[in-house]
């Protein structure tokens, strides 16, 4: 059973505009979210991150939401550019389980149109 | 300063025969897991060592698959019998320590064929 989800497999977005990639969970355990990227051939970096003790997280053009009673968290990226095409994985773990290890959702492909 | 690295970046095998995949952390790092990605999916956690021990191998699918890191550094998974099953994108990852906030960096992957 998937405990991250990600149900958009792709989003198609004009440059300049809001990107919105969601995701979902359902362990409730799961206190600390990731969001990484991916480009082709390449390893996921990570690009922002969110404690479940909070309910926003910004860094620039990405902003992180959490909303715990949901469990429900999303990235948003403005603007976007067409270097941000790419795939975007969220993330989550258990803070208190030794070693951190990531569960990921299935990813969603982003593509910012010049 | 130098990455993650993974050899070989693309290996094709037979069904049934053995395989070995190299990580190479980034230097100093204490903490590192492997993570098989499967064609459409996000990546699954396999095994994380901290330091030379195995801490966690809860993600390894069966016996078949082993892995090792005798001097805390560089780690090697071994594949046994190979299955078609198996082939994916294997990822190494490695972060300064097990703390939450101590991100992992993810090498390139090495991508098995198995045929």
């Amino acid at each position: 059973d998937q405990q991250v989800k990600q149900n958009s497999p792709s989003l198609s977005v004009q440059e300049g505009r809001i990107s919105i990639l969601n995701c979902d969970y359902t362990n409730s355990m799961f206190d600390y979210f990731l969001w990484y990227k991916k480009y082709p051939a390449e390893g996921p970096t990570f690009l922002i991150s969110i404690s479940s003790i909070k309910d926003k997280n910004e860094d620039g053009r990405f902003t992180v939401f959490l909303n715990k009673s949901a469990k429900h968290l999303s990235l948003h990226i403005v603007p976007s550019q067409p270097g941000d095409s790419a795939v975007y994985f969220c993330a989550a773990m258990k803070s208190l389980n030794a070693g951190n290890m990531l569960t990921f959702g299935g990813g969603t492909r982003l593509m910012v149109k010049p | 300063g130098a990455g993650v690295s993974q050899t070989p970046s693309n290996k094709v095998t037979e069904k049934g025969k053995y395989v070995e995949l190299r990580c190479d952390p980034i230097s100093g790092h204490t903490a590192l897991y492997w993570y098989r990605q499967s064609l459409g999916q996000g990546p699954e956690f396999l095994i994380y060592f901290q330091g030379t021990g195995a801490a966690d191998d809860s993600g390894l699918p069966n016996d078949r698959f082993f892995a090792v890191r005798p001097e805390g550094s560089v780690s090697t998974l071994k594949i046994q019998r190979t299955e078609r099953g198996d082939s994916a994108v294997y990822l190494c990852a490695s972060s300064a320590s097990q703390g939450v906030t101590d991100t992992q960096y993810f090498g390139p992957g090495t991508r098995l064929t198995v045929l």
